[in-house]
């Protein structure tokens, strides 16, 4: 079956420290992956995402995604958090057959000042 | 640009009644998908309309269906309503019909069923 794991619920770490959301995909044929981001009562912000090419992916607000093939990987990450980085945010896959995304059940990430 | 809208923001309903959810897609975009987020489930698929038609329909029961218009807007229906079906209804456009595209969303309806 196809799927996304985000294996971590929330994820804490203190102001200026680096991140690490982790997304792990299970799909047939070559992935396409992206990375959403959701503030309290909002709909989700589309970050950044990986099609072909280059391994690391730029996106919004400083955030970068690792993909990994062999690992069958896509780790969002940033090299300072900021506190208002705190927010829910979810790795999505988009499947080969249909135009729809599949969505991780998402990670909270809590940023401390 | 105006991006994805829904209206209305938050609906209190009681069970066994029907509601109706409406989202305009961003100017140009065709394709219209409908998630549900319910508390501690994540974002689950349940329809995608494109060019006027149903295009794929996630694992909900018939009683949730919807419709999109020749102006690409769309409506999501949900008959008989159910207690878990409380939840944020998240519509989301797409410019370019393509797995490499990403979904842009709207703020989403808040339903509470009682």
């Amino acid at each position: 079956a196809q799927s996304v794991a985000q294996p971590e619920d929330q994820v804490n770490v203190a102001e200026g420290n680096p991140l690490t959301v982790k997304c792990t995909y299970s799909v047939s044929g070559n992935p396409y992956l992206f990375w959403y981001v959701q503030y309290p009562n909002r709909g989700l912000q589309f970050l950044l995402k990986y099609i072909t090419g280059d391994n690391l992916v730029k996106g919004s607000y400083g955030f970068e995604a690792e993909f990994n093939k062999s690992q069958t990987s896509f780790h969002l990450k940033k090299p300072s958090a900021l506190v208002s980085d705190s927010a829910l945010y979810f790795c999505a896959v988009s499947l080969w057959d249909t135009d729809k995304l599949i969505f991780g059940t998402g990670t909270r990430l809590q940023v401390f000042p | 640009e105006a991006g994805v809208t829904q209206s209305p923001t938050h609906l209190i309903k009681t069970r066994g009644q029907q509601v109706t959810l409406r989202c305009s897609p961003i100017s140009g975009h065709t394709s219209v998908y409908w998630y549900q987020q319910a508390l501690g489930l994540g974002l689950q698929f349940l329809l995608w309309y494109d060019e006027g038609e149903e295009r794929n329909r996630g694992n909900f029961p018939p009683r949730f269906s919807g419709r999109q218009f020749p102006n690409y807007s769309s409506e999501l229906n949900v008959n008989a309503l159910e207690l878990e079906d409380s939840a944020l209804y998240l519509c989301a456009s797409r410019g370019d019909r393509g797995r490499n595209s990403p979904l842009h969303f709207g703020n989403g309806t808040r339903l509470t069923v009682t």
